[in-house]
């Protein structure tokens, strides 16, 4: 089967830089998405990660290691519209099919 | 481009009876895929589809619900009869055969 951890909550202080950690169980793997959900809204995509190392997008970064079945997303000079919940997501075995994790809120304070 | 369009947004019905929520993918996208989200259970993948054909149904409560896309543009989740553990938001997603999906604004959906 395919399991997900990734903390429940997370606070920072806007212009702050704060890290959300994702580990992942999976019977086979092929890259780790990361998604932005704001309240009453839709999931939207952010980054993908099939190989290790660091992605840069903007103020955003994803992260991957496949040797520790983890990776982090990486929020830079935080703002107050970054206040969501953010959901990692594996692509593993089974066909093309994205299983999610239960989300980080993140709370961004001024 | 419209993008993931998902009708109706809200559906409240009662206990019992037949619900069915609509989805429009993004031209050009093999795969759909319907997620229910909810509080405690997060996000679940309910079924996919690449073209046009189901790939994975093993979330899906066969007893209740059912899936179709009887065309590249157009997919329908029916639930039939509706309980009241099935209310949440159902979310409706496509993709090109490249990791990201697009999801649609999803339906809202209470049984009471």
């Amino acid at each position: 089967g395919q399991s997900l951890e990734q903390p429940s909550e997370v606070t920072a202080v806007e212009g702050a830089i704060v890290q959300i950690n994702c580990t992942y169980q999976t019977s086979g793997f092929y890259g780790l998405s990361w998604y932005q959900q704001h309240d009453g809204g839709a999931p939207t995509f952010l980054s993908y990660n099939a190989l290790d190392g660091l992605e840069e997008t903007g103020r955003f970064s994803s992260f991957l290691s496949r040797s520790d079945s983890y990776g982090y997303l990486l929020l830079q000079e935080l703002q107050m519209k970054d206040s969501a919940s953010y959901f990692c997501a594996v692509e593993g075995t089974g066909g093309f099919k994205t299983i999610f994790g239960a989300g980080t809120r993140l709370f961004v304070k001024a | 481009d419209a993008g993931v369009i998902q009708s109706p947004r809200h559906e409240v019905t009662e206990m019992g009876q037949e619900v069915t929520l609509r989805c429009k993918p993004i031209s050009g996208h093999d795969y759909l895929f319907w997620y229910r989200q909810t509080m405690m259970q997060g996000l679940e993948l309910l079924v996919y589809f690449n073209n046009k054909a189901v790939m994975d149904d093993s979330g899906m409560p066969k007893d209740r619900f059912s899936a179709k896309m009887p065309n590249a543009s157009f997919s329908t989740l029916k639930i039939q009869p509706s309980e009241p553990r099935d209310s949440a938001v159902y979310f409706c997603a496509s993709s090109r055969d490249s990791p990201g999906y697009t999801f649609g604004s999803g339906t809202r959906l209470t049984v009471v």
